[in-house]
């Protein structure tokens, strides 16, 4: 069946340094991937979008690689603040025609200033 | 400018009871998403509505759950005789729209259910 991990441990960093979260997916050949920020409380809130056929997308302090042989999106902040933290959920999408996100259960970022 | 907006924003009700969740989309956009999150998980996919039409309810759990938009705006998701396992934070999202190159989803803060 199609399974997507990531860290369910929280990552604790220092300010300044940066973070690297990490989604892997199985039994899954996505199309597209898409990385969300979620506060406590409200929803999620779309970040970056990552094609198959890309190796790498930015978004000031944001980048997202995609490696399709791994099966495995990296996410990485630089320069973290306290601000960044939240949780950061992965979703595959477009395996199957679907237009429906399936998310990852999300890991917890807390950078310590 | 107004974003992805729901309501209640809590629910409180009693195991058996029936309840409706309203989701307003951002104006002009097609495509309409129900997810509902439990503690510790990421959202868990529920329909996809592309205008009136559900184009995909694969994640509706069972027959208790149905959800509606009648006219291509608001949707409604409605739940019969609720059960324990139902409580959890119902999401609704909307995209511009549901075809070709993906949208990114805008999402409403939920409805948290909790069912007695």
């Amino acid at each position: 069946s199609q399974k997507i991990e990531q860290n369910s441990e929280a990552l604790n960093i220092q300010e300044g340094k940066t973070a690297t979260l990490t989604c892997n997916y199985t039994n899954y050949s996505p199309a597209y991937l898409q990385w969300y920020r979620q506060d406590p409380g409200r929803g999620p809130v779309f970040l970056l979008l990552i094609r198959e056929n890309e190796k790498e997308k930015r978004k000031e302090r944001l980048k997202v690689t995609f490696d399709t042989t791994l099966k495995q999106s990296l996410f990485h902040i630089t320069a973290s603040q306290p601000a960044d933290s939240a949780t950061y959920l992965c979703a595959p999408g477009g395996d199957t025609g679907r237009r429906a996100l399936t998310f990852g259960s999300g890991t917890r970022l807390q950078v310590q200033p | 400018g107004a974003g992805v907006s729901q309501t209640p924003s809590n629910k409180v009700t009693e195991k058996g009871k029936y309840v409706e969740l309203r989701c307003d989309p951002i104006s002009g956009h097609t495509a309409l998403y129900w997810y509902r999150q439990s503690l510790g998980q990421g959202p868990e996919f529920l329909i996809y509505f592309q205008g009136t039409g559900a184009a995909d309810d694969s994640g509706l759990p069972n027959d208790r759950f149905f959800a509606v938009r009648p006219e291509g705006s608001v949707s409604t998701l409605k739940i019969q005789r609720t059960e324990r396992g139902d409580s959890a934070v119902y999401l609704c999202a909307s995209s511009l729209n549901g075809y070709g190159i993906p949208n990114e989803q805008f999402f409403g803060p939920g409805t948290r259910l909790t069912v007695l």
